[in-house]
């Protein structure tokens, strides 16, 4: 198995709290991805990462926001959390783009009261 | 933004049955992938099918990339209660090369 781990794996919190998940890998994969998982839309991508400090938007980014200070972690902020924002958060690792095996975490199930 | 549409959404079937599911798009897609999630996991990748027309088994599992390399199927011959999961499509390309998914079928085969 892929060494991806995402903590925390379950979190409740408030609306409008901030909140941090985070993703670390001992593979020492380049590309990094969030993605959230709700019923009827699959997986959506967050923002991804193609590198140490660079990082780029997906199609549902807003609210959110991701740093990469080393290659091994990948961190997830929700800036002041809403109720919409309740869902199932996967991380992804691949060691290339294209025809690459996308292996993820076992995901952060979050729920925003 | 590229999209995937997959169907059926959901299946159920009894034990021993055949069945298809269809990934499909108006983009190109430079590979396809087919994922399996369990409840409670992050999905598994099944196969990458890169060439048009390509054709790849995987035990019961067939699986079909289109010509215009725009869609794909899974075919899943003699369905076990095992095979019970979501099926996931995504495909590499685009702007940025992404991965991008589908919405998935939930597939449940009963005893």
């Amino acid at each position: 198995d892929a060494g991806i781990t995402q903590s925390p794996r379950h979190k409740v919190t408030e609306t409008g709290t901030p909140v941090t998940l985070r993703c670390h890998q001992t593979e020492n994969h380049r590309y990094m991805y969030w993605y959230r998982q709700d019923p009827g839309h699959g997986l959506r991508l967050i923002h991804y990462s193609y590198g140490v400090k660079d990082t780029d938007k997906g199609e549902v980014s807003d609210g959110y926001s991701v740093s990469r200070s080393k290659t091994e972690d990948f961190l997830l902020t929700l800036e002041s959390a809403t109720s919409s924002q309740t869902s199932v958060y996967f991380c992804a690792i691949t060691p290339f783009l294209g025809e690459s095996e996308a292996f993820f975490g076992q995901g952060t199930r979050l729920t925003v009261v | 933004t590229q999209l995937l549409e997959q169907s059926p959404q959901f299946l159920s079937i009894q034990e021993g049955e055949n069945l298809t599911v269809y990934c499909n798009s108006s983009s190109v897609f430079s590979s396809l992938q087919w994922y399996r999630q369990e409840p409670g996991e992050g999905p598994v990748l099944l196969v990458t099918v890169v060439t048009g027309g390509e054709v790849k088994k995987l035990k019961r599992l067939t699986f079909q990339f289109g010509d215009a390399r725009k869609d794909s199927s899974l075919h899943i011959t003699a369905a076990q209660p095992g095979d019970t999961g979501l099926y996931l499509c995504a495909g590499w390309g685009g702007s940025n090369y992404k991965l991008t998914f589908g919405k998935g079928t939930l597939l449940t085969v009963n005893p």
